[in-house]
């Protein structure tokens, strides 16, 4: 398996404008995790599906961020205005119960918001 | 107060040298993971424990529940160890709950 696959790996962009990341899990894994990653308050969860059902969203910054898993093999995250504090790298991670709940993470995406 | 604690912050060592970093945390959980971040930013899973004590290769992870204590040993060091080294939780809830981090140990091995 090609492993847990993100895109971008950097996106750049203006403040207000719309952003989305993408995240594609292992196949087989059932629950797929979104992180937050800053200098400041360092890895974050925001937010985790079961089954393509968001189960804990209380990470989420705020109702800019919004996410969802159409299926079990896609996931986005998207800011919408974005901001310069959301400047961060965003992780995507996926997991299953049969694998003891190890998490395999993405290469992330650097987000810059200018 | 940070519910994961990871001592120390920042840690320079000579190759060979015996290392250790420390972790505590301040809720049940279900799972701790240690995780390494090398400078690229990828992260790798390097252990996941609940008790007792997990080996691989030159890691040692050890737990120890009551104490809310976990550690994370590198023997016989190397250069190529130098990484980030983050501690994290997963709670108790049914399934496999988000993880909570701490900040990290940097660690610096020279050659």
């Amino acid at each position: 398996d090609a492993g847990v696959i993100q895109s971008p790996r950097h996106e750049v962009t203006e403040m207000g404008q719309e952003v989305t990341l993408r995240c594609k899990p292992i196949s087989g894994h059932d629950y797929l995790f979104w992180y937050r990653q800053t200098m400041m308050r360092g890895l974050e969860l925001l937010i985790y599906f079961n089954n393509n059902v968001p189960i804990d969203d209380s990470g989420m910054p705020e109702d800019r961020f919004s996410a969802k898993m159409p299926n079990a093999s896609f996931s986005t995250l998207k800011i919408q205005p974005s901001e310069p504090r959301d400047s961060a790298v965003y992780f995507c991670a996926s997991s299953t119960p049969s694998g003891g709940g190890e998490q395999f993470f993405g290469p992330g995406t650097r987000l810059t918001v200018l | 107060k940070n519910e994961v604690e990871q001592s120390p912050q920042n840690l320079t060592a000579q190759e060979g040298e015996f290392i250790t970093i420390n972790c505590s945390y301040s809720v049940g959980i279900s799972a701790l993971h240690w995780l390494q971040q090398h400078p690229g930013g990828g992260i790798v899973s390097l252990f996941m424990l609940s008790s007792g004590k997990k080996k691989h290769g030159r890691l040692i992870a050890t737990i120890n529940i009551q104490e809310k204590h976990s550690s994370l040993h590198i023997t016989a060091s190397h250069p190529r160890d130098s990484a980030v080294y983050i501690c994290a939780v997963r709670g108790r809830g049914g399934g496999a709950d988000g993880l909570t981090f701490g900040k990290g140990t940097h660690l610096i091995i020279q050659p």
